[in-house]
């Protein structure tokens, strides 16, 4: 089966500083990998996904992250935070042949400290 | 705005009422579904249409739940004899697995709370 663990339900970083969201996976296929962010009493907007190909996934609002199969891991980044990106973030896993059915961790909340 | 919209976005219920909520999709989207979010919880799948056939339901879909999407447009997930553990948000999604990887598209939701 597969599951998502997202490290730390809550983080804070200061305006400009690097924002680090941390997603590791399991699954017993090669995975396709999602961050959606949600902003309060709205709905979740897909920010990236990777599929095959390159590791290094860009997104939308300057977010990236990086599949690595050694570490299970994909973590999401952006270089210099902002206070419009304060808002909750779910890391997500399907399998490659069943790309129909998304399996969302807890979410991480993000804060913005000015 | 096409995106996926759902209606109503709030309802207040007493426990043991029926309520139903609407989803309409994209309109060239071939699959709906829908998810339950509970407070500090990611989404849970519930079910999900292809066209009109429901191909999938979670155990987590008790028999009090029924959903149809009966010409394979827009889709309605009923409650039936409401309880508080119901209380949640309903998300809808839809997508087309027409062409490449699909990516699921978000409603808004619709919060429940059952008193």
């Amino acid at each position: 089966a597969q599951s998502v663990t997202q490290l730390g339900s809550h983080v804070s970083v200061s305006e400009g500083a690097l924002v680090l969201l941390r997603c590791n996976y399991s699954s017993s296929v090669p995975p396709y990998l999602f961050w959606y962010v949600q902003y309060p009493n709205q709905g979740l907007q897909l920010l990236l996904k990777y599929t095959t190909g390159a590791t290094l996934v860009k997104g939308i609002n300057g977010f990236e992250a990086e599949f690595k199969k050694s570490e299970t891991s994909f973590h999401l980044t952006k270089p210099s935070a902002h206070m419009s990106d304060a808002a909750e973030y779910f890391c997500a896993v399907s399998e490659r042949n069943r790309d129909d059915k998304i399996i969302f961790g807890k979410g991480t909340r993000l804060h913005i400290l000015p | 705005d096409t995106g996926v919209s759902q209606d109503p976005r709030h309802k207040i219920t007493k426990r043991g009422q029926n309520v139903t909520f609407r989803c309409d999709p994209i309109s060239e989207h071939n699959r709906l579904y829908w998810y339950r979010q509970t407070l500090g919880q990611g989404p849970e799948f519930l079910t999900y249409f292809q066209n009109e056939a429901q191909l999938e339901k979670s155990r987590l879909l008790s028999d009090r739940f029924s959903a149809e999407r009966p010409k394979g447009s827009f889709s309605t997930l009923e409650i039936q004899r409401t309880e508080q553990g119901d209380s949640a948000m309903y998300l809808c999604a839809s997508s087309s697995n027409q062409g490449g990887t699909e990516t699921q598209y978000f409603g808004p939701g619709t919060r429940l709370l059952v008193l």
